[in-house]
């Protein structure tokens, strides 16, 4: 079975600086990997998908991940921060087997940004 | 466009008393519909998904059920609440037609089981 995980349920970076959202993943076969976004008291939103064409994928807002196979790892980053980047963020897999459409998510990191 | 509703918006009800919230989905036909669990720190726990009227799966044995009786519409119910079902519950569709799929996610219902 797929699983992820998010190393640090919480995230402190200042306006400007870089941000970094860590998530490895386990799979016995290749994954397809997504980030969501969810800002307070809404719904998830999609900021990004990798599945298997470029290993750095960029999404909506900025933001853009990297797959690394030899880290199992599919971590987020944005160069600068933005006050409106103020969310948390969950990662989630799939695993490749066509036909099975299930998410599998982390358990989210919340990103605080400081003036 | 595609867009998915949710409500209530916030409910707080009573142990034992039976819930029933309802998401709906326009713009699209056929859809794959999921209803998740997030409670605090525990990221998004899948509880049922449905492919098609009447077709439902369940992920996590429990006292929720979950019903689909029109296309774009998905139904999740309990006979008896308990205090671990406060939580926000969310909808969400996918197209289900190429893979891997995208989910997309109503606004969600907020649940405080008192």
């Amino acid at each position: 079975a797929q699983s992820v995980t998010q190393l640090g349920s919480h995230v402190s970076v200042s306006e400007g600086a870089l941000v970094l959202l860590r998530c490895n993943y386990s799979s016995s076969v290749p994954p397809y990997l997504f980030w969501y976004v969810q800002y307070p008291n809404q719904g998830l939103q999609l900021l990004l998908k990798y599945t298997s064409a470029a290993t750095l994928v960029k999404g909506i807002n900025g933001f853009e991940a990297e797959f690394k196979k030899s880290e199992t790892s599919f971590h987020l980053t944005k160069p600068s921060a933005h006050m409106s980047d103020a969310a948390e963020y969950f990662c989630a897999v799939a695993p490749f087997n066509f036909g099975n459409e299930k998410l599998t998510f982390g358990t989210g990191t919340r990103l605080t940004i400081i003036p | 466009s595609q867009t998915i509703h949710q409500w209530p918006a916030t409910l707080v009800q009573p142990v034992g008393s039976p819930l029933s919230l309802e998401c709906t989905v326009e713009g699209t036909s056929n859809p794959n519909l999921y209803w998740y669990r997030q409670a605090a720190g525990r990221g998004l726990q899948l509880l049922f998904y449905s492919v098609g009227i009447g077709q439902i799966s369940s992920e996590v044995p429990q006292n929720l059920s979950a019903s689909r009786p029109q296309d774009r519409q998905f139904i999740l119910s309990s006979k008896k609440l308990l205090l671990s079902d406060s939580g926000f519950y969310l909808c969400a569709w996918s197209l289900g037609t190429f893979y891997p799929e995208t989910q997309y996610f109503g606004p969600g219902t907020r649940l405080l089981v008192l």
